[in-house]
């Protein structure tokens, strides 16, 4: 079975630019979650989607968006990009059912290096 | 809200010794926990979860990891460590009774194995 694929993997943007990654799931998984990882903040969770719905949100700006479509292949979109955005985002999925309680492991992808100049 | 603490930013440890990287956690139900681990310029694998029952998991690679509920602690062992163990480590918690949380993730654990 194929794991999660992130595109681009390598990503140089400039000031003010904006930016849209992409993530494939593993097939089967319907839930894809997002997280920005920096030197100095570690993991940042960013959002999860399942079924097309956000279902859960980090503390991040509106700059950063996201959606999931109808086959789970996510997109987050960061708009207006600062330095500080600069970093490794990772995607996630994991066999998750419509119920509450998640235990299900997240399988990650390899991540897109974001370097914003 | 849920937290978790890896203590240590950095573990060192000579090949073919035991190898323990601590984690605490806290959440105000019951936890699911994990550890994964991530190697230069890869995203984060997984090796182990604790859900319900035994206290003793175990994992890929030869990891295993004791869930301590009085102490709030499930660290991460291996009896032996390889060179190829060499990675950061990130433990995670999510609170089974909170229904819709997402996951935690700590700071993460830079481990050195020695040859």
């Amino acid at each position: 079975k194929a794991g999660v694929t992130q595109t681009p993997r390598y990503l140089i943007k400039t000031r003010g630019q904006q930016v849209t990654l992409s993530c494939s799931p593993i097939s089967g998984h319907r839930s894809v979650s997002w997280y920005q990882q920096t030197p100095g903040q570690g993991l940042q969770f960013l959002f999860e989607y399942f079924s097309e719905t956000q279902r859960n949100k980090g503390n991040f700006p509106g700059r950063f968006s996201g959606r999931q479509f109808s086959n789970s292949r996510s997109e987050m979109n960061v708009s207006t990009l600062e330095l500080g955005d600069s970093a490794l985002y990772l995607c996630a999925s994991s066999f998750r059912t419509s119920g509450r309680r998640t235990y299900n492991e997240q399988f990650f992808g390899p991540g897109t290096r974001l370097t914003v100049l | 809200a849920q937290s978790v603490a890896q203590p240590e930013d950095q573990v060192n440890v000579a090949e073919g010794n035991p190898l323990t990287v601590k984690c605490t956690y806290s959440v105000s139900g019951n936890p699911y926990l994990f550890w994964y681990v991530q190697y230069p310029n890869r995203g984060l694998q997984f090796l182990l979860k604790y859900i319900t029952g035994d206290n003793l998991v175990k994992g890929s690679y030869g990891f295993e990891a004791e869930f301590n509920k009085s102490q709030t602690s499930f660290h991460l062992k291996k009896p032996s460590a390889l060179v190829s163990d060499s990675a950061l480590y990130f433990c995670a918690v999510r609170d089974k009774d909170s229904g819709n949380t997402p996951l935690v993730f700590g700071k993460g654990t830079r481990l050195s194995v020695i040859a």
